[in-house]
């Protein structure tokens, strides 16, 4: 079983439409969770991260179920411009553990 | 205000070959990492450093070699190529305060081609 588990995806949506990730995690002692944002051929970088209270920022919204070991995004209002890879990450023994990302696709 | 750079950018080794990839990072920060990228499977990482000096396997880390002579580089070596480690390599580092990680920055890949 993978560490941190995401569905691949595609999500295929038109601009202006609200889109869901989510995410399961397997090890109860991790400590912290992120999102990160992959466009083609390129790094990673931070999205936003992700808290148990939950946190917002602009249009993004994520939430941290800690209990069911479950992460979500949220994304309000899709743009063009976020078409991309979303990784859902957590950290584990000092390293950050990667899922293997959800490819969203926003069509005009 | 480079962050994290890496060198080269792209690659193509024949197998049984070697080679170094070079990550700088100009941000003082104590831990780098080196990721491996291949399709469908997400980053995983091969080998972590805590520290100058410093060095751990991470889980794919059969292959490769890692050294921290100096804080600001991180090497991954590869002794003798083989075609299964064509991917895309990313290295990053972070600075860590007790259990919060923070500053995590990526840099832009390295594409290696083993044929």
């Amino acid at each position: 079983r993978k560490e941190v588990e995401q569905d691949p995806g595609p999500f295929n949506v038109p601009e202006g439409a609200t889109v869901a990730f989510n995410c399961t995690y397997s090890n109860s002692a991790s400590q912290s969770f992120f999102w990160y944002r992959q466009d083609c051929r390129k790094e990673p970088k931070l999205l936003m991260s992700v808290y148990s209270s939950g946190n917002e920022d602009g249009r993004f919204t994520a939430q941290l179920n800690r209990a069911s070991q479950y992460i979500s995004l949220l994304i309000r209002d899709s743009k063009l411009s976020d078409s991309a890879t979303y990784l859902c990450v957590v950290i584990y023994r000092r390293a950050l553990t990667f899922g293997s990302g959800t490819r969203l696709q926003v069509q005009p | 205000n480079a962050g994290v750079t890496q060198t080269p950018k792209f690659r193509v080794l024949k197998t049984g070959q070697s080679m170094t990839l070079l990550c700088a990072q100009d941000m003082n920060h104590e831990y780098m990492y080196w990721y491996r990228q291949d399709p469908g499977m997400g980053l995983r990482l091969i080998h972590y450093s805590v520290g100058e000096g410093t060095t751990a396997k991470g889980e794919v880390p059969d292959g490769y070699n890692v050294s921290r002579l100096k804080k600001q580089n991180f090497l991954l070596g590869l002794e003798s190529a083989a075609p299964s480690q064509t991917s895309v390599y990313f290295c990053a580092s972070s600075w860590v305060t007790g259990t919060s990680y923070y500053g995590y920055t990526f840099g832009s890949g390295t594409r290696l081609t083993v044929v």
